[in-house]
């Protein structure tokens, strides 16, 4: 059974800094990009992130480009969101979600997690 | 690439047929999934690459559609299936469409 856990969420102040994390697991790591994708309260969901699964290949949306890294420990099967300078419209739930490829930006998403609530505010 | 989902809520009474419609400001060819969220839970990938559904989705959820224009169909509306529905591309980068709410009538 694949499965997603996400950690890390908290509040934060604003132009502060936060690491989520994703373990994962019910799959092989290697094989397929791992995303993080984020939904501000009682709006859509917003694409952030992707790794690929060899870990060398990482892609962002332009509103994080710049203050959000992506990485990935294939010996821990986890992946991490290092987020900086963070704003109060960065203020979202954020799912780590499983995309359907090995690589590249053109995902779908076949498995989520339950999300991280990250909160910026003064 | 936008994706413009209509309605932006559907009333629909249980047993009914539901179609909800996803249309992208250019083709992203077939490259389009719909994905389920219920309150308070992740979202689910219900079809890919337009009419593909995802391991588990019951066969009532259909796809269709391709370049710009595509159908969510759920051709008997069962009570856990009230929620918001997501369209995303994958042709130009990721985007999502603002979603249909639909709820009982």
């Amino acid at each position: 059974e694949v499965q997603l856990l996400e950690s890390g969420g908290s509040l934060v102040q604003p132009g502060g800094s936060l690491r989520l994390s994703c373990v994962v697991s019910g799959f092989t790591f290697s094989s397929f990009a791992m995303n993080w994708v984020r939904q501000a309260p009682g709006k859509g969901l917003e694409w952030v992130s992707v790794i690929s699964g060899s870990g060398n290949n990482a892609y962002y949306s332009d509103s994080v480009n710049g203050r959000f890294t992506i990485s990935s420990d294939k010996f821990k099967n986890t992946v991490y969101l290092q987020m900086n300078s963070l704003t109060v419209e960065d203020t979202a739930i954020y799912y780590c979600a499983k995309g359907t490829w090995g690589a590249g930006v053109s995902q779908h998403f076949d498995h989520w997690g339950q999300g991280t609530l990250v909160t910026v505010s003064s | 690439i936008v994706l413009t989902q209509s309605p932006a809520t559907l009333s629909v009474s249980p047993g009914e047929r539901a179609t909800l419609s996803c249309r992208a400001s250019q083709s992203v060819n077939s490259y389009l999934a719909w994905y389920q969220q219920r309150p308070g839970q992740a979202p689910r990938l219900l079809i890919y690459d337009a009419s593909k559904r995802a391991t588990g989705v019951p066969a009532r959820f259909s796809g269709s559609g391709s370049g710009t224009d595509f159908t969510l169909t759920i051709s008997s509306l069962e009570p856990e299936d009230f929620a918001v529905y997501y369209c995303q591309q994958r042709s130009n980068w990721v985007t999502f469409g603002g979603g249909t709410k639909v709820d009982i009538k």
